[in-house]
């Protein structure tokens, strides 16, 4: 079990700029999920796949938010045009189609824009 | 509609007494409870989880929890704090599989 792994680490970005993220899930983990963290608050759910089908999108990912995960392994979260306010800290998480089964948590992409 | 509640943003103890973080939560089914613990720049590890068997879970590294639906309470409790415990600390409600709501988290500091 390797883990979940998130890269890069750190991304600092201009305003207006686009930025990609990466996460490798658990591999025999099919539901894949994206929270983003600020300071001083918990993890809010921005969405989440089911192998290659994203089934669920917070209202909090607005249209310059996109996310894939094209073969049902990792996956990518893209922001377009970012904003100051994008500036968090972005984890993604993985688990078993299984009921109760718990959240896995990559280290996290801590994203600032300038 | 789930939520959680975490009563303290911060808790400070001295190395080697008891902590108790508190969590309360609402939810209009039987949930799936969570405690989840994070170091700085880290992610969100498991520390337990309640999922309607016995009331008083154990977790990793001497933590524990007890599920009282009476008072919809999920408190983390560990009898002696070790300087490692140092962390954030996130309750987590779930009465759906991918619905999970965490609290805002409680930061506990332990000194020497």
């Amino acid at each position: 079990d390797t883990g979940v792994s998130q890269n890069p680490r750190h991304k600092i970005t201009k305003r207006g700029q686009n930025v990609t993220f990466r996460c490798d899930p658990i591999s025999e983990h099919n539901r894949l999920y994206w929270y983003r963290q600020t300071l001083g608050q918990g993890p809010e759910f921005l969405t989440y796949f089911q192998n290659e089908a994203q089934l669920e999108k917070s209202r909090l990912l607005s249209d310059r938010f996109s996310a894939e995960r094209p073969k049902g392994s990792f996956s990518t979260l893209e922001i377009q045009r970012t904003e100051q306010g994008d500036s968090a800290m972005y984890l993604c998480a993985s688990r078993l189609d299984r009921t109760n089964s718990p959240l896995h948590f990559g280290n996290g992409t801590r994203l600032t824009v300038t | 509609a789930q939520s959680v509640t975490q009563l303290d943003s911060h808790v400070s103890v001295s190395e080697g007494t008891p902590v108790l973080l508190r969590c309360n939560y609402s939810s209009s089914y039987s949930p799936s409870l969570f405690w989840y613990v994070q170091h700085p720049n880290k992610g969100l590890q498991l520390l337990l989880k309640y999922t309607s068997a016995a009331t008083l879970v154990k977790g990793i590294n001497g933590f524990e929890a007890e599920f009282k639906k009476s008072e919809t309470s999920f408190h983390l409790t560990k009898p002696s704090a070790h300087m490692s415990d140092a962390a954030e600390y996130f309750c987590v409600v779930s009465d759906r599989p991918d619905d999970m709501r965490f609290g805002a988290g409680t930061r506990l500091t332990v000194k020497p």
